[in-house]
């Protein structure tokens, strides 16, 4: 079975500042890989997603994602974060034999942006 | 834009109470989703439903059931709502594009979430 670790429930950081969210997974088979972003009082939204071919990912807002199999991780980075960034951050991972796209989601990362 | 329309951004029940949360996306998706979201817990898939008048239960499906009549609109159904089915409720759909070069292939539309209180 899949499943997906988000190793921070809580990521403090100051404006300006870089950031990494991580993100490990679980799974036999290979997989597909997504990042969402749910801003306060809001549904979420797609901030990137790994399907196949390059390994780095860039996604909106000037996130990015590095997929490396061998450790088994997707962990989201953002070189420079602003106050707006502040939100709740969900890793999530699809079989891509899965029909329908089920996807598993991990516990959520909230990011604090503090001027 | 895909745009997913939840029925009710908040809602209080009373226990025992028979409750409608009701999702409708306007872009012809045939597949739909509903997730609870617990604080650390992230989002758990409660049902979901390929096509019309056809559903899957997901991971938490006890106490929860669903209704797929029209293509556009997935209802979710607390038969007698309990304490402990106070959460955030979301609504997610997508379209089962096979072609993994396809810009689209996998993602899933939120609804922006009706909040679940019972007393």
């Amino acid at each position: 079975a899949q499943s997906v670790t988000q190793l921070d429930s809580q990521v403090p950081v100051f404006e300006e500042a870089p950031v990494e969210l991580r993100c490990n997974y679980s799974s036999s088979v290979s997989v597909y890989l997504f990042w969402y972003v749910q801003y306060p009082n809001q549904g979420l939204q797609l901030l990137l997603k790994y399907l196949s071919g390059s390994t780095l990912v860039k996604g909106i807002n000037g996130f990015e994602a590095e997929f490396n199999k061998s450790q088994t991780s997707f962990h989201l980075r953002k070189p420079s974060v602003h106050i707006s960034d502040t939100a709740e951050y969900f890793c999530a991972v699809s079989d891509p034999y899965n029909q329908g796209g089920k996807l598993i989601f991990g516990q959520g990362t909230e990011l604090s942006v503090k001027p | 834009d895909v745009k997913v329309t939840q029925s009710s951004r908040y809602l209080v029940k009373r226990t025992g109470e028979k409750v409608f949360l009701e999702c409708v996306q306007d872009m012809d998706h045939e597949n739909m989703f509903w997730y609870r979201q617990d604080p650390g817990l992230g989002l758990r898939l409660i049902y979901f439903s390929y096509d019309v008048k056809m559903k899957e239960k997901g991971d938490i499906p006890e106490g929860y059931s669903v209704s797929r009549e029209k293509k556009e609109r997935f209802s979710l159904i607390l038969e007698s709502a309990s304490t402990n089915q106070t959460s955030m409720y979301l609504c997610a759909s997508a379209d089962p594009v096979r072609q993994v070069w396809d810009s689209s292939y996998n993602e899933q539309f939120f609804g922006p979430g009706t909040r679940l209180t019972v007393l």
